[in-house]
C-alpha cells in the first residue's frame, strides 16, 4: 500500500523558516518524481514544486521560486520542502504527492502557518 | 498561464441522479486533465487522469470525456458517499488546479 507521511509544520513568523518532510513506503520511492501541493485555508490547490528521480531536475511555479527549495534522499525514501522567507500568503496545507501518469497519491498533509 | 474554470461551483443531486461536472481550460490541454474528489478534511484523492481512465479502485459509476479546452466528469448514479468538493487538474502545462464544485446531497 502507498504510503505518504508528511511532517514538519507549525506556526512560524514572517520571513522565518521551515522544512518540511514526507516518508514514502510502499512503492519503490526513487522511480518516481515527487511533488509538493498546497491548500490554503478554504481555497484550492495550488502546485507548489516537482523534483525528478534522481533529484538533479526541480520545478517551482513563480509563486515560490527562489524561497523554496525542493529535494529527496532515495535511501532513505524522503521527500522535503525547505520554505525561506516565508509570508502570511504560505499559510496552507501542504501535501506531498507522487507523480506517475498522474499525481495519483497524496499523504494527509501537514498544516503550515504563518503569522506573527 | 493556463487558467481551470469549473462550473458549477456548488451543485445539490439526489441520490440515484446522474451528475455532471464541467471543466474549461484556457488553452488546449491535450487531454492531460485529472479529476480529483476531497472530502471534508481529507487529502485530494484521484479519480480519473488523461481525461477517461479510472484510477486503481475508483468505482465504474465516475467517468470522464473531454477534449480541446472542455472536459466533463460524469457520476451515473450519485451515492451518499459521493459528497465532497471535485477538482480538476490539468498538467499540459505545469499544473493548474480548477477551484473546484462543492456536490451535497438534495
Amino acid at each position: 500500500e502507498v504510503q505518504l507521511v508528511e511532517s514538519g509544520g507549525g506556526l512560524v513568523q514572517p520571513g522565518r523558516s521551515l522544512k518540511l518532510s514526507c516518508a514514502a513506503s510502499g512503492f519503490t520511492f526513487s522511480n518516481y518524481y515527487m511533488a509538493w501541493v498546497r491548500q490554503a485555508p478554504k481555497k484550492g490547490l495550488e502546485w507548489v514544486a516537482t523534483i525528478s528521480t534522481s533529484g538533479s531536475r526541480t520545478y517551482y511555479p513563480d509563486s515560490v521560486k527562489g524561497r523554496f527549495t525542493i529535494s529527496r534522499d532515495n535511501a532513505k525514501s524522503s521527500l522535503y520542502l525547505q520554505m525561506n522567507s516565508l509570508k502570511s500568503e504560505d499559510t496552507a496545507t501542504y501535501y506531498c504527492a507522487r507523480r506517475a501518469a498522474s499525481l495519483d497519491y497524496w499523504g494527509q498533509g501537514v498544516m503550515v502557518t504563518v503569522s506573527s | 498561464d493556463i487558467q481551470m474554470t469549473q462550473s458549477p461551483s456548488f451543485l445539490s443531486a439526489s441520490v440515484g441522479e446522474r451528475v455532471t461536472l464541467s471543466c474549461k481550460a484556457s488553452q488546449n490541454i491535450n487531454k492531460y486533465l485529472d479529476w480529483y474528489q476531497q472530502k471534508l478534511g481529507e487529502a485530494p484523492k484521484l479519480l480519473i487522469y488523461n481525461t477517461n481512465n479510472l484510477h486503481t479502485g475508483i468505482p465504474s459509476r465516475f467517468s470522464g470525456s473531454g477534449s480541446g479546452t472542455d472536459y466533463t466528469l460524469t457520476i451515473s448514479s450519485l451515492q451518499p458517499e459521493d459528497v465532497a468538493t471535485y477538482f480538476c487538474l490539468q498538467r499540459n502545462s505545469w499544473y493548474t488546479f480548477g477551484a473546484g464544485t462543492k456536490l451535497e446531497l438534495k
